[in-house]
């Protein structure tokens, strides 16, 4: 299985800069893609998708999310952060079965 | 508007079963493959199955392999979960996706499974 290594937590100010990882056992990139996705779920609510591919934003995400990264090494960025951004963030490989996700980034503020 | 409407959860007894049903809208359902991904409490997103829009494939994680089995209805434009010999950890959220292939681009508001005796 492709093992997905996020750290647990991140402390961020708001209005700063805030670098959440995602690493990946093996290359999930596919024919130039990459499998890699990110998600995000705030406490009590449904994930949401936010970055597909690698580095494309997802309907209706605003443009302070951006993401990047291929191989094993990929990076979801938000800049600047903001107070409704407190939440989990997580990752997703497509590259082979079964799909693994990572094991989240809780993003909190300082 | 894509709405996902996830029913059937409950608590249930180690060894039984339980079937889960998903009714989607607001997008043609026959062009997506579907998929359930869970959440056992405090804890993080795992993928449990997807299958095709053809529904000519089924795809699972070993965790689940042999025990639950996805099953689609285009006639009615739902998505099932049979789960069999449930265990304890089973016990989770139960989400109904859209996709599966690549993304999970629609999430439903989930339904909870709890397995305990």
């Amino acid at each position: 299985d492709i093992v997905l290594t996020q750290s647990p937590a991140l402390a961020v100010s708001l209005e700063q800069r805030a670098t959440i990882s995602c690493k990946t056992s093996q290359n999930v990139d596919n024919y130039g893609v990459s499998c890699l996705h990110w998600y995000q779920q705030k406490s009590g609510q449904k994930p949401k998708l936010l970055i597909y591919e690698g580095s494309n934003l997802a309907s209706g995400i605003p443009a302070r999310f951006s993401g990047s990264g291929s191989g094993t090494d990929f990076t979801l960025t938000i800049d600047p952060v903001e107070a409704d951004d407190i939440a989990t963030y997580y990752c997703q490989q497509s590259k082979d079965y079964p799909r693994t996700f990572g094991g989240g980034t809780k993003l909190e503020l300082k | 508007e894509v709405q996902l409407v996830e029913t059937g959860g409950g608590l249930v007894q180690p060894g039984r079963s339980l079937k889960l049903s998903c009714v989607a809208s607001g997008f043609t359902f026959n062009n997506y493959w579907m998929s359930w991904t869970r959440q056992a409490p405090g804890k993080g997103l795992e993928w449990v199955a997807s299958i095709t829009n053809s529904g000519g494939s089924t795809y699972y994680p070993d965790s689940v392999k042999g025990r639950f089995t996805i099953s689609r209805d285009s006639a009615q434009n739902t998505l099932f979960l049979q789960m069999n010999s449930l265990r304890s950890e089973d016990t989770a959220t139960y989400y109904c996706t859209r996709g599966g292939r690549r993304i999970f681009d629609y999430w439903g508001q989930g339904v909870m499974v709890t397995v305990s005796s």
